[in-house]
């Protein structure tokens, strides 16, 4: 069975500070997505990472897939109000079979005050 | 709106009630998936089809749970004889074959009193 630890589980900053979240598994995963997910609505995707190593840049996100493809971490700069939402991070998996089902983390609830 | 679309977006029921959701995903997707979202925890996967295929079901959460997918096309998820613990976020999402990426819908919240 695969996991996805995900740090912090709370993080409540200024605005204009920067964080960082982490996710972490002992799995290799054949890809990672981000989610940014608000109150009684689904997952949205912010980016998805497949390459060991790859960083990808969202205007003040920045994502990236570890060299071993078992972690990940997701940079915000100067994070913003808007930033507020709970984060979550997503293995695909190398099933043998066709449903490559994604394993969520249990996210990062981001609160930024202004 | 191309995205994916669910519904009813909110459902209460009684306790021992039968109650379906339906997802429409994306046109062009034609992989589909069911998925729990529990408060304070990451969505939990609960099966799959391919088309019209159900090709993963053994993570549904009880026989009370079944999923059809009769034309390949929208989705309907059953839940019979509805317990308080089934009360949860149920979240649809589809891609396209040979991507990993997954577009949810905004789920449907269940309430069973």
């Amino acid at each position: 069975t695969q996991l996805l630890e995900q740090s912090p589980q709370f993080l409540s900053i200024q605005e204009g500070e920067n964080l960082t979240v982490y996710c972490n598994s002992s799995s290799v995963f054949s890809s990672l997505q981000w989610y940014r997910q608000e109150p009684g609505e689904g997952p949205v995707l912010l980016v998805t990472v497949v390459t060991g190593g790859e960083v990808k840049k969202l205007k003040r996100l920045t994502f990236q897939f570890g060299d071993a493809r078992k972690d990940s971490s997701l940079h915000i700069t100067a994070a913003q109000p808007g930033d507020t939402g709970l984060y979550l991070c997503a293995g695909g998996s190398f099933s043998s079979g066709s449903a490559r089902q994604l394993t969520f983390g249990s996210g990062t609830q981001l609160t930024v005050l202004p | 709106d191309t995205g994916v679309s669910q519904n009813p977006r909110h459902k209460i029921t009684k306790r021992g009630q039968n109650v379906t959701f339906r997802c429409d995903p994306i046109s062009e997707h034609n992989r589909l998936y069911w998925y729990r979202q529990t408060l304070g925890q990451g969505p939990e996967f609960l099966t799959y089809f391919q088309n019209e295929a159900q090709l993963e079901k053994s993570r549904l959460l009880s026989d009370r749970f079944s999923a059809e997918r009769p034309k390949g096309s929208f989705s309907t998820l059953e839940i019979q004889r509805t317990e308080q613990g089934d009360s949860a976020m149920y979240l649809c999402a589809s891609r396209m074959a040979g991507s990993d990426t997954q577009y949810f819908g905004p789920g449907t919240r269940l309430t069973v009193l």
